[in-house]
């Protein structure tokens, strides 16, 4: 068990739905990041969120909108994608100030755009 | 921007046997995670190394910090078949900033 959940596990969507991926952390943790997952390519970071604030979007499209309504959960709202948005999405959560500020991961949701 | 290597990329090994593994980068590092992915699950911590020579276990894995703070080790004692999967490094400069992953080492485990 990680502490971190996400929902869905798996989401097929077409190039003109809307979506959304659910982050949950019960670990504590002041900080919670969205990373994407490609095959063959290493972890790449999308957004970081510190105490709710957003502190980072790595230059990702305005097709993925992030949310974070409090430090324990994070959403990624997602429209008008393209298929090659398909791809595994983490979430993370870490303590920072004051803690060790290693990442958890949650078990991630497969997308799958058609 | 920092990249992480890792270094192999995927090897297969019989059961019973050492495994070893590293991870090298361009620049200074202050802190090494490693993680171990499963297919269809995410990343999970194994070891977090703090300090230039450190040397941390957890079970049969072991990982160190290399002294010149830019590379790290991971080994992989008396491996058995719950071992496969994908080992990544990652690497962070001061306290707060983010991390950068490696592409991960594929561990196949031949009974």
């Amino acid at each position: 068990e990680t502490g971190v959940t996400q929902t869905p596990r798996h989401l097929v969507m077409g190039m003109t739905n809307k979506k959304s991926l659910k982050c949950e952390q019960h670990l504590g943790h002041n900080a919670m990041y969205w990373y994407k997952q490609s095959a063959k390519k290493p972890l790449e970071l999308m957004f970081v969120y510190n105490f709710k604030e957003q502190t980072e979007n790595n230059s990702v499209p305005s097709r993925f909108s992030p949310e974070c309504p409090n430090s324990s959960h994070l959403f990624l709202h997602l429209h008008t994608l393209q298929p090659e948005d398909s791809a595994l999405y983490l979430c993370a959560s870490s303590q920072l100030r004051g803690g060790s500020d290693e990442q958890f991961f949650g078990p991630g949701t497969r997308l799958t755009v058609l | 921007g920092q990249q992480l290597n890792q270094s192999p990329q995927s090897m297969f090994i019989q059961e019973g046997e050492d495994v070893s593994m590293n991870c090298t980068s361009s620049s200074i590092f202050n802190t090494w995670l490693w993680y171990k992915q499963d297919p269809g699950e995410g990343p999970v911590l194994l070891i977090a190394l703090y300090k230039a020579g450190e040397l941390t276990s957890n079970g049969r894995l072991t990982a160190q910090f290399g002294i010149t703070r830019k590379d790290s080790f991971l080994n992989i004692s008396a491996s058995i078949p719950s071992d496969v999967g994908i080992y990544f490094c990652a690497g962070r400069g001061n306290y707060g900033q983010n991390f950068v992953f490696g592409p991960g080492t594929r561990l196949s485990v031949l009974p």
